[in-house]
């Protein structure tokens, strides 16, 4: 079985400071594993995906993740903070075998400091 | 560009009367869901189509249906909307290739 742990729910930075969302997650085959962001009212956007290729995966508006297989790991970082960062962020995690089906983490508040 | 469409944005109904919320892709994927989003929590599987074969999440309540009369239109019908089941409904599909979904805007429902 497939699940997502996001240490967190809140985060709180300042602005032009790293931001650091941790994701874990099990999976019994390779995962796909998800970056979605959500701003209040709107849908899930994607902010970046691993799909088994390189590790460290470079996302839309500055994030990236890095998988790291060993610590069952898929932190998203960006080196700097700005307000317009202000959102929910969910990890996720799916797996292509009969239906391509997506389990969420909790989603972690980012809060952004002036 | 593709997208996924879901009208209206902004549902207001009362307790116990009919609600249907809908979606539309233009993706042509055979594959659609439907998620509820209550406030602070992650989004919650309701049920999938692959092509007209609908898949029910085992925790779905059986107030909740859904249509999908062809590729691009589906449906979420609430029989009889409570004031639980207050939320964000997304719909989505996949991209071209299958390892992506895709969201749609969602609709905010109001039970009043």
């Amino acid at each position: 079985a497939q699940s997502v742990t996001q240490l967190g729910s809140h985060v709180s930075v300042s602005e032009g400071a790293l931001v650091l969302l941790r994701c874990n997650y099990s999976s019994s085959v390779p995962p796909y594993l998800f970056w979605y962001v959500q701003y209040p009212n709107q849908g899930l956007q994607l902010l970046l995906k691993y799909t088994s290729a390189a590790t460290l995966v470079k996302g839309i508006n500055g994030f990236e993740a890095e998988f790291k297989k060993s610590e069952t790991s898929f932190h998203l970082t960006k080196p700097s903070a700005h307000m317009s960062d202000a959102a929910e962020y969910f990890c996720a995690v799916s797996q292509n075998t009969g239906g391509f089906k997506t389990i969420f983490g909790a989603g972690t508040r980012l809060f952004v400091k002036a | 560009d593709a997208m996924v469409i879901q009208n209206p944005r902004y549902q207001v109904t009362q307790f116990g009367k009919p609600v249907t919320l809908s979606c539309s892709q233009t993706l042509n994927h055979n594959v659609m869901y439907w998620y509820q989003q209550k406030s602070s929590q992650a989004p919650k599987l309701l049920f999938h189509y692959y092509d007209k074969d609908f898949n029910n999440e085992a925790d779905t309540p059986d107030n909740f249906q859904s249509r999908r009369p062809n590729t691009s239109f589906c449906f979420l019908d609430i029989r009889s909307p409570g004031l639980g089941d207050a939320a964000m409904y997304l719909c989505a599909t996949l991209i071209e290739g299958g390892n992506e979904q895709f969201f749609g805007p969602g609709t905010r429902l109001t039970v009043l």
